[in-house]
């Protein structure tokens, strides 16, 4: 039972536009919700997150939309730069602290 | 500032030995999870570590078994390998006492089960 989805395993964006990155969930009692970041060769890097409290939360370049009564949430990157260019991973959990249950990820690569 | 360090980086195995895998928490923090990631899927959360104790367990069969030091560093280990073990281990660690619980990731090591 896959809990978190991300349904687009790749994107791909021009340099300087927008990327937008999106997640679905289906455990209405997810409280918190984070996007993380993965290069070849290293460990998932964090990026961003969002209590169940909000709406929306922004950190320069990067905002996390959520709308809980779609259970749906997204990873805007603006503008995007080739540097952007990794796996991305949205993940959810019951409670800060407690265990990340993770989607499947979506490749964004950003062209010059 | 060390981050999170995991060892060894790659291994092979055949199917029915056994494996420990090791991870050094971030300076500063007292918390380890392991996760487990296939290829082509997210990180899969087995256990977490706080004070020498297994507080959080995924699914995943007691052949999975764990252990934090007193100097908060963790070993992993998994018996009875199965070809479907075959995966990029993941450690992470967080502070509990800093009430930061965003985590931070080691390189991961590559378990191969032939």
């Amino acid at each position: 039972d896959q809990q978190v989805k991300q349904n687009s395993p790749s994107l791909s964006v021009q340099e300087g536009r927008i990327s937008i990155l999106n997640c679905d969930y289906t455990n209405s009692m997810f409280d918190y919700f984070l996007w993380y970041k993965k290069y070849p060769a290293e460990g998932p890097t964090f990026l961003i997150s969002i209590s169940s409290i909000k709406d929306k939360n922004e950190d320069g370049r990067f905002t996390v939309f959520l709308n809980k009564s779609a259970k749906h949430l997204s990873l805007h990157i603006v503008p995007s730069q080739p540097g952007d260019s990794a796996v991305y991973f949205c993940a959810a959990s019951l409670n800060q602290g407690g265990k990340l249950i993770f989607g499947q990820g979506t490749e964004l690569s950003v062209k010059p | 500032d060390a981050g999170v360090t995991q060892s060894p980086t790659h291994l092979i195995k055949t199917r029915g030995q056994q494996v420990t895998l090791r991870c050094s928490p971030k300076s500063g923090h007292d918390t380890v999870s392991w996760y487990q990631q296939a290829l082509g899927q997210g990180p899969q959360f087995i256990f977490q570590y706080y004070e020498e104790e297994e507080r959080q367990r995924g699914n995943f069969p007691d052949r999975f078994s764990g252990h934090q030091f007193p100097n908060y560093s963790s070993e992993l280990n998994v018996n009875a390998l199965l070809l479907g073990d075959s995966a990029l281990y993941l450690c992470a660690s967080s502070s509990r006492r800093m009430f930061n619980e965003k985590l931070f990731f080691g390189s991961g090591t590559q378990l191969s089960v032939l």
